[in-house]
């Protein structure tokens, strides 16, 4: 299965700025996906990220609060903009080959805010 | 509306103590059953693909089942590095991945 890198993996940052968490993949896939895991708790998605067009976003996430970058098949961005503490939270990007084979996961931007 | 619900939350075992954890589902076309194991700190590892009912997977000591409305993790004789939280996904008939809430295993030697 494919590696999955994010970058930075843990973060801890002032409210009100913004980061960017980089997932480069070491193949190209079809499907990438960024969601969100509160601790203890499961996934939410936030986007789907496309290759060349803009992001699909899931109900409860906007583009300017999420703003999501895919240049190409192998790398992405997520930006988590205009920080505030209740967006601490697990970030983790995930790839899918094909739509009926499982999603693989890097393991996740552990970001605080303080 | 399409649905994954695990239980129990969590669950506490003696080494040795085989068990099963369950992941219901209800979905408009099952496409396929995915079991991951997230550590602490770490991103869910995929374990497990079910696709049709009756279908069984087996590593080391996990076993998957899947049945049209749920599936089941059995742990035979766990050891305390199987602690970790397990996490049941499905793909509906509409190409979409829903993820269940996960349960917590403990298991102390």
């Amino acid at each position: 299965s494919a590696v999955i890198s994010q970058k930075p993996s843990r973060d801890i940052c002032q409210r009100g700025t913004s980061l960017t968490i980089q997932c480069q993949v070491d193949s190209q896939v079809t499907m990438m996906f960024w969601y969100r895991q509160q601790p203890g708790q499961s996934l939410t998605l936030i986007a789907t990220a496309n290759q060349g067009s803009e992001a699909t976003y899931e109900s409860g996430f906007v583009i300017d609060k999420f703003p999501i970058s895919r240049p190409n098949l192998t790398f992405s961005t997520l930006t988590v903009s205009n920080m505030s503490p209740e967006d601490s939270s697990i970030y983790l990007c995930s790839v899918m080959t094909d739509s009926n084979q499982p999603q693989h996961f890097g393991d996740g931007t552990r970001l605080s805010i303080l | 509306e399409d649905q994954v619900t695990q239980s129990p939350e969590a669950l506490r075992l003696q080494e040795g103590e085989s068990s099963s954890l369950n992941c219901s589902y209800t979905v408009s076309g099952l496409r396929g059953l995915f079991w991951y194991r997230q550590d602490p700190g770490k991103g869910p590892e995929f374990l497990f693909t079910l696709y049709s009912a009756g279908e069984e997977k087996e590593k080391e000591r996990l076993k998957a089942t899947l049945t049209k409305k749920e599936s089941f993790l059995h742990i035979t004789a766990p050891k305390p590095e199987d602690s970790a939280t397990y996490l049941c996904a499905v793909i509906t008939g509409g190409f979409k991945t829903i993820f269940g809430a996960g349960t917590r295993l403990f298991v102390k030697a």
